[in-house]
């Protein structure tokens, strides 16, 4: 059974990048069938989607989010990495690994097949 | 692109339907037939209560089920039960190949 885990710093400090893991468990990252994306909820709001990569490295990302966002994928490491530039307090959230099965080609999209349980994050100065 | 337009919350009885919209544009909802939708109780990650806008996941209740008209999806939960009551957030794909969350629902027992 697929499994996702958060890893990085709870506190990051403001203007500086905030930096994240997701390792992939139970399941090959270069499966054919799924994105790897990123998904952040800030407290007491809702969910809001960053972006997402496949294996071989085409990703999307949230317009609002694009020139700060950066997503990669290691294979050898069956992980993959969020980087976010330049933060401020309003990038403090909850972040979610996620594994979504789409197929952007013949525009599909199933949804978030796979959660991480999140990780917490807070931009402080 | 903006978030999908969700009630702030919808409350009901036990026993009883109700029914969330999540209305967006031809550029999302409208667009395809890849609307999903999520409950996320306190404290926890979401999970996948519906895909293809009317298709349950295996081991979704059938009291879950979902539909589309034009660019508004709706999700109905009937026979209404106490462990229903979560927060409710609607997704899209859209025609840029990004997806877009709804502000999400409250659902409340009474």
């Amino acid at each position: 059974q697929l499994q996702l885990q958060e890893s990085g710093p709870g506190l990051v400090k403001t203007s500086e990048t905030l930096s994240l893991t997701c390792t992939v468990s139970g399941g090959s990252i270069s499966s054919s069938s799924y994105y790897w994306g990123w998904i952040r909820q800030p407290p007491g709001k809702g969910l809001e989607w960053i972006g997402s990569i496949y294996y071989s490295g085409g990703t999307y990302c949230n317009p609002s989010l694009k020139s700060r966002v950066t997503i990669s994928v290691d294979t050898s490491k069956n992980q993959f990495s969020l980087k976010l530039s330049s933060v401020i307090a309003a990038d403090t959230a909850v972040y979610y690994c996620a594994g979504e099965i789409a197929a952007p080609e013949i525009h599909y999209y199933y949804g978030v097949d796979v959660w991480g349980q999140g990780t917490t994050v807070t931009v402080s100065s | 692109q903006s978030a999908l337009t969700q009630p702030a919350s919808v409350s009901g009885s036990p026993g009883q339907s109700i029914t969330i919209s999540c209305t967006g544009t031809s550029s999302d909802v409208g667009a395809y037939d890849s609307v999903s939708w999520y409950q996320q109780h306190p404290g926890k990650a979401p999970k996948l209560m519906i895909y293809d806008v009317t298709n349950r996941p295996s081991g979704v209740s059938n009291r879950f089920s979902g539909s589309k008209s034009d660019n508004t999806a709706s999700l109905t939960i009937s026979g209404l039960q106490a462990e229903d009551e979560a927060d409710y957030y609607c997704t899209s794909y859209t025609t840029t190949s990004t997806r877009v969350f709804g502000g999400g629902t409250k659902v409340t027992v009474l």
